[in-house]
């Protein structure tokens, strides 16, 4: 089955600073990669997902990029602010169900 | 509209008991999740359904069973809960595109 592994398991950055987190996969079939925020106390909510198909998606201070040929994709967030500070979960899924293999999580703390 | 909603939110057994943990969804959505979150280790696919009527295994499916005889139900049941058990459990919704909405979890508690 699927494996993803993800590091740092914690990061903590300065307000302003950028953080980065990065995510490989074993199953080449795997076609959709979600990434995931949680605050504490609540459920996983979506922040940004990106296909096989794409190398590259941004949304407002969140991108993610995706390297299909070495199974490893990453989230990028600029400009973090304190209510950045959360548990961030990348995933991975394939076929019809969407069944999602989830990674170990990385706590970020945005420090002021 | 509510959402994914989830009962009970908190929840203490004692070793051998059963219980059933309720997800209800008003999405209209066919797929419906329940994972398990174990700290360090993220969350893990107990089981899933593609639409009413059916049930599949996921990642770590002993111990558990499920049913889902109405389209916005998927009820996770504990026929005989023990220690490792314990843990938070999320449900989950899917239409048809590949974005899974999660509730606010269940925190189970076995003695």
């Amino acid at each position: 089955g699927e494996n993803v592994e993800q590091h740092p398991s914690t990061l903590s950055v300065q307000e302003g600073d950028s953080a980065v987190i990065k995510c490989t996969y074993s199953d080449s079939a795997s076609n959709y990669f979600p990434w995931y925020k949680q605050e504490l106390g609540k459920g996983p909510q979506l922040i940004i997902d990106i296909r096989s198909n794409v190398g590259e998606k941004k949304d407002q201070r969140i991108a993610v990029t995706l390297n299909k040929t070495a199974k490893h994709f990453s989230l990028h967030i600029t400009e973090t602010q304190p209510e950045d500070s959360a548990v961030y979960f990348c995933a991975a899924s394939t076929g019809t169900a969407s069944k999602l293999t989830f990674g170990t999580g990385t706590r970020l703390q945005v420090t002021l | 509209n509510a959402g994914v909603t989830q009962t009970p939110k908190f929840r203490v057994l004692k070793t051998g008991q059963s219980m059933t943990l309720l997800c209800a969804q008003d999405m209209n959505h066919e797929y419906m999740y329940w994972y398990r979150q174990d700290p360090g280790m993220g969350l893990r696919l107990i089981h899933y359904s593609v639409g009413e009527g059916t049930t599949a295994k996921g990642e770590v499916p002993d111990g558990y069973n499920v049913s889902r005889l109405k389209k916005q139900n998927f009820l996770l049941g504990l026929e005989s809960a023990a220690p490792s058990q314990t843990s938070v459990y999320f449900c989950a919704s899917r239409l048809d595109r590949d974005e899974q909405f999660f509730g606010p979890g269940t925190r189970l508690t076995v003695l």
